[in-house]
């Protein structure tokens, strides 16, 4: 058990809708990542947040969002959904030394998006 | 980040060790070497990182060259519950990593 708790695990949907996923770092954890794995794709980095503030973007589509909240918790939003998005999503935190993410991030265990 | 190199796929007998090379032949002088493992659609495992000096951990050695162009990770007692795909990244300090496609290690009873 990473400390990463990830909801929902599972998530069906269509095309055109909008989901959000959830996501509660390990406690202390003060930065937040998400990552897209699809079969093609791999591990794709999206966006990082750091107590509550945007920190780096990755591959992040404009139709996905995410924030980090005063809680220290995160949601990722997609929207317009597209079959294409179907994929498992990773949320994974991190401490941070000395302002520098220590690089040993604790992943949970996805939430997997199918979209009919 | 450094791009690195790893074979596709390994084989390895149970109980032997696993080793697992890595070619980063581009790193710069203040990237770590990190490896990670995913087991079958589970997240991500970190299992260890170093910059120069080998290193050990209780779940695998790494051992990196001292031009620090490749590593090698080294389970020593390898277990069917050692199958997955490993990554190995090379990072700044900056925040974020970036996975390739790693190798699939199939750990053979």
């Amino acid at each position: 058990d990473s400390g990463v708790t990830q909801t929902p695990k599972h998530l069906i949907t269509a095309t055109g809708q909008r989901v959000t996923l959830r996501c509660s770092p390990r406690s202390g954890d003060l930065s937040v990542y998400w990552y897209q794995q699809s079969l093609d794709q791999g591990l794709q980095f999206l966006i990082q947040y750091y107590n509550g503030e945007e920190r780096a973007k990755g591959n992040i589509l404009e139709r996905f969002s995410a924030q980090q909240f005063p809680d220290l918790h995160s949601e990722l939003n997609l929207s317009s959904l597209e079959l294409g998005d179907s994929a498992l999503y990773f949320c994974a935190s991190s401490a941070i030394r000395q302002g520098v993410g220590t690089g040993e991030l604790f992943f949970g265990e996805g939430s997997r998006l199918t979209v009919l | 980040d450094a791009k690195t190199t790893q074979p596709p796929s390994m084989d390895c007998a149970e109980g032997r060790a696993a080793n697992l090379p890595c070619n980063h032949s581009t790193i710069s002088g203040n990237e770590y070497v990190y490896w990670y493992r995913q087991i079958h659609s589970q997240g991500p495992q970190y299992i260890i990182h170093g910059l120069k000096n080998n290193e050990t951990n209780e779940m695998a050695s790494l051992i990196i060259t001292e031009d620090r162009k490749s590593s090698t990770l080294i389970l020593p007692h390898a277990t069917l519950r050692d199958t997955a795909v490993y990554y190995c990244i090379g990072r700044t300090g900056a925040d974020g990593l970036t996975f390739g496609k790693g190798t699939h290690l199939i750990i053979q009873p």
